[in-house]
């Protein structure tokens, strides 16, 4: 069963425009790690941010920020200002710590595709 | 500069050979995991490995093999036995449990 979703396929924007990316997890463990990665055309995926379960507080970093929400299971990213070297195709994933995994395995979801254009 | 690096960026082999993709790390990281990811998909795990000399198959593990005799290294067999194999392969480590990954640059496997 796939425990991480990203609905959005792809977001097509003009520069300088708000992009929102939705994911929603699914878990049956208490304690639990949210991340986002980027991965540019070249390929190589960047690790954005990692929360943990029991912290709900909103981050901002920079034009990036993320909106955690464990009621409804989402854990959203949104990028203010959209610039070209926005453009990538962002992952949401879940490390469960119960999982069966002392280390955590990152589960993945299938990626939402951001083309940002001038 | 510490990271992960693989090599090479993009391989080509012929159907029914093995091939090794290497996985190299100088951040002093236990755990390294490889992962593959085929076009518009998310990463599947393939192996990973949480200390020297041990190593466990993740989601998609058959027709692969791995080895993990330095703390450094972490070379991917692709076997013969793989049905479908080329696709893009990445390779990650993590300095502590549920921490984040860091990935390298990845290596393009063709097999025709």
């Amino acid at each position: 069963a796939q425990k991480v979703t990203q609905a959005q396929t792809e977001i097509s924007v003009v520069e300088k425009e708000d992009v929102t990316l939705d994911c929603v997890y699914e878990t049956r463990d208490t304690t639990y790690y949210l991340f986002w990665y980027k991965q540019p055309p070249s390929g190589e995926l960047v690790f954005l941010i990692r929360r943990n379960s029991f912290d709900e507080q909103n981050e901002i970093s920079g034009r990036y920020s993320w909106n955690f929400q464990k009621s409804t299971s989402s854990f959203n990213f949104t990028i203010t200002a959209s610039q070209v070297v926005d453009s990538a195709v962002y992952f949401c994933a879940l490390s469960e710590a119960m999982g069966g995994d002392s280390w955590g395995k990152l589960q993945f979801g299938a990626g939402t595709q951001v083309v940002v254009t001038p | 500069d510490g990271g992960i690096t693989q090599s090479p960026k993009y391989l080509f082999r012929k159907e029914g050979q093995n091939v090794t993709l290497s996985c190299e790390q100088n951040l002093n990281h236990d755990a390294m995991y490889w992962y593959r990811q085929d076009p518009g998909q998310g990463l599947r795990l393939i192996y990973y490995s949480q200390i020297v000399n041990d190593f466990q198959k993740g989601d998609i593990a058959e027709g692969y093999s791995v080895s993990r005799e330095k703390k450094e290294s972490f070379p991917l067999t692709v076997t013969s036995a793989q049905k479908n194999p080329t696709a893009f392969y990445l390779c990650a480590s993590s300095m502590v449990p549920h921490g984040e990954q860091y990935f390298g640059p990845g290596t393009r496997l063709t097999v025709t």
